[in-house]
């Protein structure tokens, strides 16, 4: 089955710089990768996505990268504010006609300092 | 996109009883799915739900422990059986909407 491995488990960063976190995934089959955020007693929020079939996606202050060859992709937050601290989950699937679980990764604790 | 109403939101249980959650979404899906989350940690598949079927149960997760019922296509219950501390967790239920995954608000259960 599918193994998502996820780096860094905490980071912090200043107000105004840019985080980055980044996960590996073992399924080359895997086609479909979100990203969500939770806030601590909240439900996880997605936040982006993106398919295998693109390389890149931006949605103002956040972007993900796909890397199929190397069978990893990473969130990017640029411009960081303290409401953008949370956890942060990577997962993994193959979407397909029928839905599928996702495989999650282990975890992000983003604290932006102000 | 879809909303999915999820309750209890919390309860405090007795160790040896059981607890039923309930998820109602608010369209038709095909697959729902029931995770736990321990704290401080990531989300666990514990089964996936499909309507008019057996659930289907990850590695370490038996159905006489977590017995599923999905009735039709806008609701699921997932049951925790003969609790004991170690369940003490988030169970959250999800499901396919459109082009994404949509998380019930949470079940936090303590088991004393």
């Amino acid at each position: 089955g599918e193994n998502v491995e996820q780096h860094p488990s905490t980071l912090s960063v200043q107000e105004g710089d840019s985080a980055v976190i980044k996960c590996t995934y073992s399924d080359s089959a895997s086609n479909y990768f979100p990203w969500y955020k939770q806030e601590l007693g909240k439900r996880p929020q997605l936040i982006i996505d993106i398919r295998s079939n693109v390389g890149e996606k931006k949605d103002q202050r956040i972007a993900v990268t796909l890397n199929k060859t190397a069978k990893h992709f990473s969130l990017h937050i640029t411009e960081t504010q303290p409401e953008d601290s949370a956890v942060y989950f990577c997962a993994a699937t193959l979407s397909s006609g029928s839905a599928r679980q996702l495989t999650f990764g282990s975890g992000t604790q983003l604290t932006v300092l102000p | 996109s879809a909303v999915i109403s999820q309750k209890p939101s919390r309860d405090i249980c007795q160790r040896g009883t059981s607890l039923t959650i309930q998820c109602q979404v608010d369209s038709q899906v095909t697959m729902m799915f029931w995770y736990r989350q321990q704290p401080g940690q990531s989300l666990t598949l514990i089964a996936t739900a499909n309507q008019g079927s057996e659930a289907t149960y990850e590695s370490g997760f038996v159905i006489d422990k977590f017995p599923i019922s999905r009735p039709n296509l806008t609701f699921s219950t997932l049951t925790v059986s003969n609790m004991s501390p170690e369940d003490s967790s988030i169970y959250l239920c999800s499901a396919t909407v459109g082009n994404g995954y949509t998380f019930g608000s949470g079940t936090r259960l303590t088991v004393v």
